[in-house]
């Protein structure tokens, strides 16, 4: 059975406060490791990762996957109020692309 | 393009009463899959379908069926609503061809049943 375990579960921090979050998963056939932010709505895309080492960067958010280890973490840098979000993990079987999420991480950035 | 819709966008229930939970895509995309959300949780697979006619259980099938007729459409059956079922629920759907960042979601139907 995949499984995907995010930590914290739950994260306050201070606006420009850098924040990492955290993702293990095992899965039988990976194809990629996904973040997505959800505000209260349906997930929204960040990142797909599917190689070892390779960082993936958008502005003041980036992620990297460790597929030896089986984890990713994803930061944000300088954080802001409207960072405030549950962020969620997925990965994705190379089966018919369903996927397969952790309980997210909520985080809460205070001004 | 409206992308993936869903509809109702709320719904309340009665304990055994049935509904449908409609979800249309207009991108022409093989695939498409039922996911629920409880608090505090990631979204669960429900079922899913890799085209018309095909359907395969998720993680969490149990007291919803499903049927894809066409490739748009990919509708939610409670067939005896439970407490239980209270969640809110994302169709999701992406073409064979890519992975999972072209992974479209719709907006969510919040269900309550009493």
């Amino acid at each position: 059975e995949d499984k995907v375990v995010q930590s914290p579960l739950s994260l306050v921090v201070h606006e420009g406060d850098t924040v990492t979050l955290n993702c293990s998963y095992e899965v039988t056939n990976f194809r990629s490791l996904l973040w997505y932010k959800q505000e209260k709505k349906a997930p929204t895309f960040l990142f797909m990762l599917t190689s070892s080492g390779i960082e993936k960067k958008s502005g003041r958010l980036s992620s990297i996957l460790d597929k030896k280890e089986l984890f990713s973490i994803l930061n944000i840098t300088a954080t802001q109020t409207g960072d405030s979000a549950v962020y969620l993990c997925a990965v994705e079987s190379v089966r018919y692309s369903t996927l397969t999420f952790g309980k997210g991480t909520m985080l809460l950035v205070s001004p | 393009n409206a992308g993936v819709t869903q509809t109702p966008k709320f719904q309340v229930l009665k304990t055994g009463q049935s509904m449908t939970l409609q979800c249309a895509q207009d991108m022409n995309h093989e695939y498409m899959s039922w996911y629920r959300q409880d608090p505090g949780m990631g979204l669960r697979l429900i079922h899913y379908s890799v085209g018309a006619g095909i359907t395969d259980q998720g993680e969490v099938p149990n007291g919803y069926n499903v049927s894809r007729s066409t490739t748009e459409d990919f509708p939610l059956r409670l067939l005896s609503a439970a407490p239980s079922q209270t969640s809110v629920y994302f169709c999701a759907s992406n073409p064979h061809t890519g992975g999972g960042e072209t992974q479209y979601f719709g907006p969510g139907t919040r269900l309550l049943v009493l």
